[in-house]
């Protein structure tokens, strides 16, 4: 079945400590995103990918990081969560570079919450 | 100003009603806009795109894009009650073509 795969899908933490939210398709997809989703805020992009080891901020990449050393994998890192990173959480990719003309599909998300 | 704009609703229909979905953006470069679906505790999954000044008709869905107003509506045909959900509109932005996306219309569909 085609789709993209999160883990954790809830993770409930702790301030500073360092974790990683994995994000997998198994698409042949081109392009990864994350994206937080805040009431009220929509969807916000975090950081994004084009293909392997190429990575570009989104609008709010302040405190993530993330990396694309294979093509189906796009995981997250946060290195020192704080409290207003509690968001809700999902990955998403398409067959092209470009999200100009193409869908993407959204894995089934993930709910973080930094105490 | 928000780039992207909806109304967060609720939106609430009868049954069998015509639902219509506004959302307005700021930037007049923009190319590509979508139509997406979330219902609750699930994520956004697409419903149609449009490109052209115009109408798009897709089942009991059709997209309309006006480019001189900023505006793209959706309408949603028949309404049922599983076309409750919240509809997010999303828009390419010209500098970089990644998406930019509203905070979404919360739709009711009453029986």
């Amino acid at each position: 079945e085609a789709q993209v795969t999160q883990n954790p899908r809830y993770l409930i933490t702790v301030t500073g400590k360092k974790l990683t939210v994995t994000c997998s398709q198994n698409m042949n997809h081109e392009y990864m995103s994350w994206y937080r989703q805040d009431p009220g805020l929509g969807l916000r992009q975090i950081y994004y990918s084009m293909n392997v080891e190429v990575t570009d901020k989104g609008d709010v990449p302040e405190g993530y990081k993330v990396s694309r050393k294979e093509k189906r994998n796009f995981p997250l890192i946060l290195e020192s969560p704080s409290p207003n990173q509690t968001s809700l959480y999902f990955c998403a990719s398409s067959l092209r570079r470009t999200s100009e003309d193409n869908e993407q599909f959204f894995g089934p998300g993930t709910r973080l919450t930094v105490l | 100003q928000k780039e992207v704009e909806q109304n967060s609703g609720p939106l609430s229909v009868p049954e069998g009603a015509i639902a219509s979905l506004n959302c307005t953006y700021s930037d007049r470069g923009s190319q590509s806009f979508f139509w997406y679906r979330q219902y609750s505790g699930k994520s956004p999954e697409l419903i149609m795109f449009i490109y052209s000044n115009g109408d798009k008709e897709d089942g009991r869905f059709t997209a309309q894009l006006n480019k001189a107003s900023q505006y793209v509506s959706l309408l949603i045909r028949d309404s049922q009650p599983s076309d409750s959900a919240t509809y997010l509109c999303a828009v390419t932005r010209r500098s970089n073509y990644q998406l930019i996306w509203g905070a979404g219309t919360k739709l009711i569909i009453k029986p």
